[in-house]
């Protein structure tokens, strides 16, 4: 089992759409959490972290619920702009090791 | 503020040759990563520089695989002899140090033929 999991998808969702990923992780000593944004043939970069109280950045939400080891990021009124990989990523108290998950595919159609 | 620079953007090879990719982080970056990631997943670390010291390399397969970053600065990757499941994309990234978010480059893309 890998340490990170996420559902490949794609998930294909119209412009103006609500849509959810979900995470979980294995190892209970993960400490800190993160959503990357990778495009096409580009670097990941950090969209943003997650906090334990959950965050919200704009149209975009992430919860953490620890006791199920799993992470979530909401994206509400879905962008052309928005398709792209989503990275969960976990990290340990160890240095800055970073596990990262497979990646969700969104593409947000017109 | 200039971003984690890497090269060559594209690498082709044949089996068995050798091959080195360049990294050059952002400034005063003092930790630094290689990354490997394959199509369809998420990035894999292969090695983690604090300065000059390699603190990770756990998962670096040392019979093939080299890095170096002599002066804390720039660092190199080698391969050799490369094999055809060594093609990927290596990204190299860079963080101000162990608490702080990473910034990747926009990658090596090796094709072993």
């Amino acid at each position: 089992r890998k340490e990170v999991e996420q559902d490949p998808g794609p998930f294909n969702v119209p412009e103006g759409a609500t849509v959810a990923f979900n995470c979980t992780y294995s190892n209970s000593a993960s400490q800190s959490f993160f959503w990357y944004r990778q495009d096409c043939r580009k670097e990941p970069k950090l969209l943003m972290s997650v906090y334990s109280s959950g965050n919200e950045d704009g149209r975009f939400t992430a919860q953490l619920n620890r006791a199920s080891q799993y992470i979530s990021l909401l994206i509400r009124d879905s962008k052309l702009s928005d398709s792209a990989t989503y990275l969960c990523v976990v990290k340990r108290n160890a240095g800055n090791m970073l596990t990262f998950g497979g990646g969700t595919r969104l593409m947000v159609k017109p | 503020e200039a971003g984690v620079v890497q090269s060559p953007r594209y690498k082709i090879i044949e089996k068995k040759q050798p091959v080195a990719f360049w990294c050059n982080p952002i400034s005063g970056h003092n930790t630094l990563y290689w990354y490997l990631q394959n199509l369809g997943q998420g990035p894999e670390l292969l090695i983690r520089y604090e300065n000059e010291e390699a603190v990770d390399d756990s998962q670096l397969p040392k019979d093939r695989f080299s890095a170096e970053r002599l002066k804390g600065v720039d660092s190199t990757l080698k391969i050799q002899p490369a094999e055809l499941g060594d093609s990927a994309v290596y990204l190299c990234a860079s963080s101000l140090d162990t608490y702080s978010p990473l910034h990747f480059g926009n990658g090596t893309r090796l094709t072993v033929t």
